[in-house]
């Protein structure tokens, strides 16, 4: 089943806008990352915030995350229309001790449209 | 380098027929992960290997799915008697280490069953 819920479900903006999404999980973390699927492509990662940190860079991206709200959010900087994809957050819950393989489970996706 | 590939992109099957999809994870990576991601909805995790070891199978959902890895690289997803609520997109990822870290996915393989 889902971890938790994303929003938007979907977003539409122009070149050059900065979008927005959030997430909200369930349960307590190892990490939380994002990624991002295109049409007809596999997953590709983004970005991964550990539970003691709670924002982190990358180029245009901003990832800040609050593990008392159980929420995170993605911040995608000066758009451009090859951004255009649906973004999923997942979450690691760990495993008993702190330690953890790496089972994510994802959100249900934003699906950006960035318009030239 | 080569990413990791799956075979085949694309599969029909009739119901009731058996399917093998192919993951080809990244040389030396120790991790590799079978998720299944219907339409409109994000991947769900099947099932965990760490090198040939199969550690967690319980996003498996039903007895019809099987996963091996036998020589701790090349992973097979086997589905017996294919339902229409099969029909999904299967992704498989690898990592490059035992503990949690960021997962290269595979295109996937569009399962349709008929």
């Amino acid at each position: 089943s889902q971890q938790g819920e994303e929003d938007p479900q979907a977003l539409s903006i122009q070149e050059g806008e900065n979008a927005t999404m959030n997430c909200s999980y369930k349960t307590s973390i190892n990490n939380l990352q994002w990624y991002r699927q295109n049409s007809g492509r596999g997953l590709v990662h983004l970005i991964l915030i550990r539970s003691n940190e709670r924002e982190k860079h990358s180029g245009r991206l901003r990832v800040t995350l609050d593990t008392s709200k159980k929420s995170s959010s993605l911040l995608i900087t000066a758009s451009r229309a090859a951004d255009t994809a649906s973004y999923f957050c997942a979450t690691d819950a760990g495993l008993a001790g702190g330690t953890s393989y790496g089972k994510l489970t994802f959100g249900q996706g934003t699906i950006l449209t960035v318009h030239p | 380098g080569a990413g990791v590939s799956q075979s085949p992109r694309y599969k029909v099957a009739k119901r009731g027929q058996d399917v093998a999809l192919r993951c080809d994870p990244i040389s030396g990576h120790v991790s590799l992960f079978w998720y299944q991601q219907a339409l409109g909805q994000g991947p769900e995790f099947l099932t965990y290997f760490q090198n040939e070891a199969q550690l967690d199978k319980s996003g498996l959902p039903s007895d019809r799915f099987f996963a091996e890895r036998p020589e701790g690289s090349v992973s097979t997803l086997k589905i017996q008697r294919t339902q229409q609520e099969d029909s999904a997109v299967y992704l498989c990822a690898s990592s490059p280490r035992s503990r949690s870290y960021e997962q290269y996915f595979g295109p996937g393989t569009r399962l349709t069953v008929t």
